[in-house]
């Protein structure tokens, strides 16, 4: 089946520390990969997305690089700031399908002053 | 502004009492869903629907009811709601071009009692 697997955490950071939240997939299709971000007492707002295999998806400071020879999809960030404190959310798309999002089950992040 | 909404955002009920959550979005999205978020579990999709009149189940349907007579609503029925439906409730809402990025709603915080 479809699924997405992204490192547990809660994670906890300095401010100005290089940020990675791994994310792995399983897929039996063609996938779209997106991360979001839930900021406090929000909903979920796209961050950034990848459609096709090498594609890099980039906002806010925010990276990620579509694998497909290792199905994964690392969020990075070189410096972090209080203000990115938020829950992250791997998710994919398989192409084809109806819409539907399968997504990981967040990795929590705290950044430090 | 283009938005999701919910209401209510924030509800307490007793067990078995009937309730609706309303979801509307202004962007004329054919596809629209909701989910619930639960700690450890990350988000799981209830039901979606891919146009007026057009539903079908997700990952957890089961005490959930939808409906879609008009392209901008999409309001959850719980018909007799148990402690477990305890949750914050998402509603969310796509296009169904592109890469179907999904526009999410703030969330509904219920508490079965």
């Amino acid at each position: 089946g479809n699924s997405v697997t992204q490192m547990e955490g809660p994670v906890t950071l300095s401010e100005e520390a290089f940020l990675t939240i791994n994310c792995t997939y399983t897929a039996t299709g063609y996938p779209s990969l997106f991360w979001y971000v839930q900021y406090p007492g929000e909903g979920l707002q796209l961050l950034l997305k990848a459609t096709k295999a090498d594609d890099k998806g980039s906002n806010k400071g925010f990276e990620a690089t579509y694998r497909k020879e290792t199905t994964s999809f690392h969020l990075e960030k070189g410096s972090v700031q209080v203000s990115d404190s938020a829950v992250y959310f791997c998710a994919l798309r398989i192409r084809g399908s109806q819409g539907n999002l399968i997504f990981g089950k967040g990795t929590k992040l705290s950044v430090k002053p | 502004e283009a938005q999701v909404t919910q209401n209510p955002r924030y509800l307490i009920t007793v067990t078995g009492k009937k309730l609706t959550v309303t979801c509307s979005q202004n962007m004329n999205h054919e596809y629209m869903s909701w989910y619930r978020q639960d700690p450890g579990l990350g988000l799981r999709q209830i039901y979606y629907s891919m146009n007026v009149e057009v539903t079908d189940k997700g990952d957890v349907p089961e005490g959930y009811k939808v409906s879609r007579k008009e392209k901008r609503n999409f309001p959850l029925i719980l018909e007799s709601p148990s402690p477990n439906q305890t949750s914050l409730y998402f509603c969310a809402s796509s296009d169904r071009v592109g890469t179907y990025e999904q526009y999410f709603g703030p969330g509904t915080r219920l508490t079965v009692t």
